[in-house]
């Protein structure tokens, strides 16, 4: 199956600053990505559909000037979380589609302190 | 969209007992059937998942029983072993896997020795 990577696992940062988290299909080309958001105890939920050379489809409730994705390219998505908030502070897990299930990331475990 | 519903939210068993989780959802279009099993801090881990032109699928102690008429597929597992203990959730989906999956709540096992 594919192999998915995120980078970093882990970051701490200060309130208002930006973070940027990546996510690499390293065997899988990936017109699609999926991004998911996971806080203590709770379920992952879908924040965002990242597609390759065109703008991501947001689910409701997302703020799309908050969390910025960027797919440039079939191996790559990046989530950017501008302005960090505490609130902010979760568990970010990407996926990539493969032909008979997807394949999740890591994690990011992003502290806003 | 999908409305997803999952039950029990928590669930202990004695070793060697079997558990079953139930998972409902309301998007007729939905015909991927996963089951995720995840550890504290890791991704989820895809155990079983089964298609809407199959009714039941097993893998050793593990099965999956789908209804499509009324709407929810069910995770069955046997003979529990303690390292069987984590959160599981179901995620159904359209395009046989490709498409975004939405998670249920997730269901808390404990399987005590």
């Amino acid at each position: 199956g594919a192999v998915v990577s995120q980078h970093p696992s882990r970051v701490i940062c200060k309130s208002g600053t930006s973070v940027k988290i990546e996510c690499r299909s390293l065997d899988f080309q990936a017109t699609t990505m999926f991004w998911y958001r996971q806080f203590p105890k709770q379920s992952l939920m879908l924040m965002a559909t990242s597609n390759e050379g065109s703008k991501a489809t947001y689910e409701q409730g997302v703020e799309k000037d908050k969390f910025l994705i960027n797919h440039a390219s079939l191996t790559l998505s990046t989530l950017t979380v501008t302005s960090a908030h505490p609130e902010d502070s979760s568990f970010y897990i990407c996926s990539v589609p493969g032909v008979n299930e997807q394949f999740f990331g890591p994690g990011t475990r992003l502290t806003v302190l | 969209g999908e409305n997803v519903e999952q039950h029990p939210s928590t669930l202990s068993v004695q070793e060697g007992d079997s558990a079953v989780i139930k998972c409902t959802y309301s998007d007729s279009a939905s015909n991927y059937f996963p089951w995720y099993k995840q550890e504290l801090g890791k991704r989820p881990q895809l155990i079983i998942d089964i298609r809407s032109n199959v009714g039941e699928k097993k893998d050793q102690r593990i099965a999956v029983t789908l209804n499509k008429t009324a709407k929810h597929f069910s995770l069955h597992i046997t003979e529990t072993q303690p390292e069987d203990s984590a959160v599981y959730f179901c995620a159904p989906g359209s395009g046989g896997g490709y498409n975004k999956l939405i998670f249920g709540a997730g269901t808390r096992l404990a399987v005590h020795p």
